[in-house]
């Protein structure tokens, strides 16, 4: 079985520095990664997604980038935060190929002060 | 497509009841359907899914039914307890690779 180790739980960060958020995978090789973002109260929007080491895909215009330098790491970043950066993120992993449930990871609670 | 702009709708039920959540699916073709709950300040968690090939799939407590002719999927809670209180979404593959498209979230709300 497949399990999601993401960090910190929580972090405070003050508007316009930088961002790294790093998720790791164990369990499972060469897994599908995903990135997503929650607000207060609202529904998954995917963010990223990467089907291998350096492949990423955006899925929204926004202020933030995703790199997968390892099979098993997926790294989360912005330059500059932003205010509307603030939110819920979590990562996520499923094997690769169709019909597959993700496993998600314990999320980090970004605020931006 | 993704609800991630919309207040979640709320199912209040009393302890011991039955509960059932709706979710309505767009993509006739989607052939595999995920349930998944989210309790506060956690990521989501697999609860059960159902291939197309079948119309009803039974877990403990859960039952997940797929009625393919009006593209609606249900989950059904028995005897609802004070820890199934939490968000739960509905997931289907998109039309392509391994993506899934959530729906906007249900909260139930279990009154003792």
């Amino acid at each position: 079985s497949q399990t999601i180790h993401q960090w910190p739980a929580t972090l405070v960060q003050p508007v316009g520095s930088p961002l790294s958020l790093e998720c790791t995978v164990e369990g499972t090789s060469n897994p599908n990664l995903y990135w997503y973002r929650q607000a207060a109260g609202r529904g998954l929007q995917l963010l990223f997604y990467s089907v291998g080491i350096g492949q990423i895909s955006s899925e929204v215009p926004q202020n933030l980038s995703a790199s997968r330098p390892q099979d098993r790491q997926f790294i989360l970043s912005s330059k500059k935060l932003l205010l509307s950066d603030s939110g819920f993120y979590l990562c996520a992993g499923s094997p690769q190929g169709r019909n597959y449930g993700y496993t998600f990871g314990s999320g980090t609670r970004l605020t931006i002060v | 497509g993704e609800s991630v702009g919309l207040h979640l709708p709320t199912l209040s039920v009393q302890e011991g009841d039955n509960s059932i959540i709706n979710c309505a699916y767009s993509n006739s073709a989607s052939d595999y359907f995920i349930w998944y709950k989210q309790e506060s300040g956690k990521g989501p968690q697999f609860i059960i899914d159902i291939r197309s090939n079948m119309d009803k799939r039974q877990g403990q407590r859960v039952t997940v039914l797929l009625n393919k002719t009006v593209k609606h999927l249900s989950l059904q809670i028995a005897a609802t307890q004070p820890g199934d209180s939490a968000v739960y979404f509905c997931a289907e593959p998109k039309a392509a690779g391994n993506k899934l498209t959530f729906g906007g979230g249900t909260r139930v709300l279990v009154k003792p």
